[in-house]
């Protein structure tokens, strides 16, 4: 079962190029999210969707952009990536809303930008 | 608004060995608790979660943890770890189904040979 899918797995940029995260996901999930992992500080959610054409914002989503035009995509955008950027990305499904249910997490992406 | 804390960022423990995870929590609402693992390089998988009922909550692997709504407190326990376990753990809480699900910084588990 494939659950959830991140492209790509690695990906270095340079400061100010564009690129988008790929998140996909066959499970029928309405809920989705994006975050992102630094040491010492966990997790820490970006942006997330309750279901198709519903997106919100998390705690950190300056310079990061999202859309949900399906059930099954959340595709994640840096616009213009900065250093700070640098990080590893998880995106995750759950069933309805994720705050009592399981959320199934995929590989994450490394993304460094130099 | 909700925060979790770990205190511990590294854990060592000698196989065989018990083991507790300590997690507490600021809220002031009724919660709901999560513990995820991380195993190196892999994506975050969940090992249980209370929701209601009985605060003592098993979970996958062996592990188990208890609320304690007095202390805030979600502490995950293993009475004999194995090398297998060594990965990060994280704590994680939410509000209401649908409300943010809020992470804590981890905690690494290193079970020493």
């Amino acid at each position: 079962n494939a659950g959830v899918t991140q492209t790509p797995k690695f990906q270095v940029l340079k400061t100010g190029q564009s690129m988008t995260l790929q998140c996909a996901q066959d499970m029928n999930h309405e809920y989705m999210s994006w975050y992102r992992q630094d040491p010492g500080m966990g997790l820490r959610l970006i942006h997330y969707s309750v279901g198709a054409g519903i997106t919100d914002q998390g705690e950190v989503p300056n310079g990061y952009n999202v859309s949900r035009s399906t059930t099954e995509d959340f595709p994640l955008r840096l616009l213009s990536a900065a250093p700070s950027q640098t990080s590893v990305y998880f995106c995750a499904a759950s069933e309805k809303g994720a705050g009592n249910t399981e959320a199934f997490f995929g590989q994450g992406t490394r993304l460094t930008v130099v | 608004a909700q925060s979790v804390t770990q205190l511990d960022s590294q854990v060592p423990v000698f196989e065989e060995a018990p083991v507790e995870l300590r997690c507490n929590y600021s809220s002031s609402v009724s919660v709901y608790l999560f513990w995820y693992v991380q195993y190196p390089n892999q994506g975050l998988q969940l090992l249980l979660k209370y929701l209601s009922g009985s605060t003592l909550v098993k979970g996958i692997n062996g592990f188990e943890a208890e609320f304690n709504k007095s202390q805030t407190s979600f502490h995950l326990r293993k009475p004999s770890v194995h090398i297998s376990d060594t990965a990060e753990y994280f704590c994680a809480v939410s509000v209401t189904s649908y409300d943010k699900v809020i992470f804590g910084p981890g905690t690494s588990l290193s079970v020493i040979p």
